[in-house]
C-alpha cells in the first residue's frame, strides 16, 4: 500500500523556539494532506486541511499564525509550530489522500511526538 | 456537520470472546466510514472502510463492520478476541465533499483478558 512518512518521528525543543515537521507521500501524489494532533489518551483532532499550492484551511480554534502549514508540492506538506510552548507538546499526525475517479484513499503517517520543555 | 460517537471509552473482553465496539455517526450526506486501530506510541492502521456497495465490510485481522443507514451505525465486531487485539480503536467518518476531511470518534480502548 501507499506510504506516508513523517520527519522527525520525535523532537524535543525549548520553549520559544520553532520546530518544523515534514509529511511526505512516498509513492503517490497526494490530492490533499491533513494535519491532526493527538493529546495523550485522546482522539485525533483535525487541525487543518492542506492543498498543494493554496493556503491551508484551518479548523475552528486552531491558530494559523502559530501552526504554519506549507504544501509546496503534491508529495510534501510541512507543519511549523512557531514559538512553541509546553502546551503544544502533543503527537502530530499527518495524512495524505488520493482520489481516482470514485476511489478515495487516505493514508496516515506514523506521527511525530513533540515535547516542548 | 459530521460527528462520530463511540459508545464506551473502555471495553474489556476475555480471550476468545466476541468483540463489539459501537459507533454511531451523523452526516448530512452519504458518509464514508472507517475503523482504525492504534497501538501505543504508533500511528493509525486502517482496519476496514465503507464507501459504497455491500454494507457488511470485512477488514484485516478478522474484524468486520456493518453499515446500517437506518440506525446510523457502523459497529465493529470480531468473533473471537485475541490478546494482540488489545489497542485503541477509532471510528471515523468522511464525506465526498470538502476534501474528504476525516472526523474521528473519541476512541475505545479494548482490553483482552487471558
Amino acid at each position: 500500500g501507499a506510504v506516508v512518512s513523517q520527519h522527525p518521528s520525535w523532537v524535543i525543543c525549548k520553549s520559544g523556539t520553532s520546530v518544523k515537521i515534514e509529511c511526505r507521500s512516498l509513492d503517490f501524489q497526494a490530492t490533499t494532506m491533513f494535519w491532526y494532533r493527538q493529546f495523550p489518551k485522546q482522539s485525533l483532532m483535525l487541525m487543518a486541511t492542506s492543498n498543494e499550492g493554496s493556503k491551508a484551511t484551518y479548523e475552528q480554534g486552531v491558530e494559523k499564525d502559530k501552526f504554519l502549514i506549507n504544501h509546496a508540492s503534491l508529495t510534501l506538506s510541512t507543519l511549523t509550530v512557531t514559538s512553541a510552548h509546553p502546551e503544544d507538546s502533543s503527537f502530530y499526525i499527518c495524512s495524505a489522500s488520493r482520489t481516482s475517479g470514485r476511489s478515495y484513499e487516505q493514508y496516515f503517517g506514523p506521527g511525530t511526538r513533540l515535547t516542548v520543555t | 456537520a459530521q460527528s462520530v460517537t463511540q459508545l464506551g471509552s473502555h471495553v474489556s473482553v476475555s480471550e476468545g470472546a466476541l468483540v463489539l465496539l459501537r459507533c454511531n455517526y451523523s452526516s448530512s450526506v452519504p458518509p464514508y466510514l472507517f475503523w482504525y486501530v492504534q497501538y501505543p506510541n504508533q500511528g493509525l492502521q486502517l482496519l476496514l472502510k465503507y464507501t459504497t456497495g455491500a454494507t457488511l465490510v470485512k477488514g484485516i485481522n478478522g474484524f468486520e463492520a456493518e453499515f446500517k443507514k437506518s440506525e446510523t451505525s457502523f459497529h465493529l465486531t470480531k468473533p473471537s478476541a485475541h490478546m494482540s487485539d488489545a489497542a485503541e480503536y477509532f471510528c471515523a467518518v468522511s464525506k465526498n465533499t470538502g476534501g474528504f476531511k476525516t472526523i474521528f470518534g473519541a476512541g475505545t480502548r479494548l482490553f483482552v483478558k487471558a
